[in-house]
């Protein structure tokens, strides 16, 4: 059974810089997308940013481009997300999510981790 | 971006009803549309992928149609573990983007 296990959140101050980790297992990490989705708290779907399964394609929405990087590291199997600047409108959790299609960028997503809350307060 | 709409954004429904929700883009998806079911505390599910596609394990009840811009979600007979959140998204173009969700609630 797939299982992404997110992790790296917490409360942190407005401007600082986490880095939230997802280990995959039970899958070819490397064969899949894998994106992050984040969720205010009673509110709706925010995607937040994808890379492809080598690594070499990162995309981004424009509310954390220039701040937020995507990276993997694929002998790990491992997702993660740099985080900087942070402000109190990325209070949320953080979903890390997984393509469903081998291959592709753009897809849908059939497993998802527990999420872990950022929480951006001074 | 490709706005999501989803209609209605809640829905009181009783058990053994049918159920019909709505999504509309703000251009076209082709069929790279999805649904997610998401209950509270919980992360989303896939239900739905490629406008129609039952994602394996979701029961029969669940249905998808439409393509272009406009979708719909059916349940055909409620059961009290399908009242939840239910958010359309579009993976024809990015960014990725979702509708605001629906909310089933029950009667």
């Amino acid at each position: 059974e797939v299982q992404l296990v997110e992790s790296g959140g917490g409360l942190v101050q407005p401007g600082g810089s986490p880095r939230l980790s997802c280990v995959a297992s039970a899958f070819t990490f490397n064969d899949y997308a894998m994106s992050w989705v984040r969720q205010v708290p009673g509110k709706g779907l925010e995607w937040v940013s994808g890379i492809s399964g080598s690594g070499g394609n990162t995309y981004y929405a424009d509310s954390v481009k220039g701040r937020f990087t995507i990276s993997r590291d694929n002998s790990k199997n491992t997702l993660y997300l740099q985080m900087n600047s942070l402000r109190g409108e990325d209070t949320a959790i953080y979903y890390c999510a997984k393509g469903l299609y081998s291959g592709y960028d753009r897809t849908p997503f059939d497993s998802w981790g527990q999420g872990t809350l950022v929480t951006v307060s001074s | 971006d490709i706005q999501m709409t989803q209609s209605p954004s809640s829905v009181s429904a009783s058990v053994g009803d049918r159920v019909t929700i709505t999504c509309r883009a703000s251009q076209t998806t082709s069929r790279w549309l999805a649904w997610y079911q998401q209950k509270p505390g919980k992360a989303p599910k896939l239900l739905i992928y490629a406008a129609s596609t039952l994602q394996s394990g979701v029961p029969s009840r669940f249905s998808g149609s439409g393509s272009g811009t406009d979708f719909t979600l059916t349940i055909s007979s409620l059961q009290p573990e399908d009242f939840a959140t239910y958010y359309c998204q579009q993976a024809n173009s990015l960014p990725i983007t979702f509708g605001q969700g629906t909310r089933l609630e029950i009667k």
